[in-house]
């Protein structure tokens, strides 16, 4: 079945500092991915999303590419700002009925 | 007002109990999911609807129903609660087609004594 891998966090970084958040994927087909945040207390908001191969997916300073070569769409932002802290889900859609498949989350904390 | 509403925001119940966790939405979309997030695990399917008639199971339906009253509600129900669906869960919803977005309500904490 379908799967993502993201890296586990947390990850704490220096304001300003580039941010790196690697996700891969497992599934059938052409998937469209996503990169979903939660805020504390929060609900899931969309960040980004690609969904075809080489598409690039950015919002807020935040970019991902859709690397099907490597089945991978890593999240980067060239500097965190500490309002960046929150944590972060890569996800997948794909199959006949589309269902969304998550990641673990990876939890990002930035000081200032 | 809210896209997505869940009832109640937080819950506690014993063991043994029928419980439901209800959603309703503004979007017009016709596809209504709930997910439950556990610490370490990510967000996981329970169930899934796509119009009133069609309901899925998702990957860990095992202890919950749920019933689509209307095209803007999607109710779950744990028929007897047990302490290990203490979670966190969200329902969201989206429109059809491959790269929507899903749109998310802000949580139902539940805890189950």
């Amino acid at each position: 079945g379908d799967s993502v891998t993201q890296m586990e966090g947390p990850v704490t970084l220096s304001e300003e500092a580039f941010l790196t958040i690697n996700c891969t994927y497992t599934a059938t087909g052409y998937p469209s991915l996503f990169w979903y945040v939660q805020y504390p207390g929060e609900g899931l908001q969309l960040l980004l999303k690609a969904t075809k191969a080489d598409d690039k997916g950015s919002n807020k300073g935040f970019e991902a590419t859709y690397r099907k070569e490597t089945t991978s769409f890593h999240l980067e932002k060239g500097s965190v700002q500490v309002s960046d802290s929150a944590v972060y889900f890569c996800a997948l859609s794909s199959g006949g009925y589309q269902k969304v498949t998550f990641g673990t989350g990876t939890k990002l904390q930035v000081i200032p | 007002d809210a896209d997505v509403t869940q009832t109640p925001r937080n819950r506690i119940t014993k063991t043994g109990k029928r419980i439901m966790l209800e959603c309703s939405q503004t979007k017009g979309h016709d596809r209504m999911y709930w997910y439950r997030q556990d610490p370490g695990l990510g967000l996981r399917l329970i169930y899934y609807s796509f119009d009133v008639k069609d309901i899925n199971k998702g990957e860990i339906s095992d202890g919950y129903s749920v019933s689509r009253q209307a095209q803007a509600k999607f109710s779950l129900s744990l028929e007897s609660a047990i302490p290990n669906q203490t979670a966190l869960y969200f329902c969201a919803t989206r429109e059809t087609g491959s790269g929507t977005e899903a749109f998310f309500g802000q949580g139902t904490r539940l805890t189950v004594v």
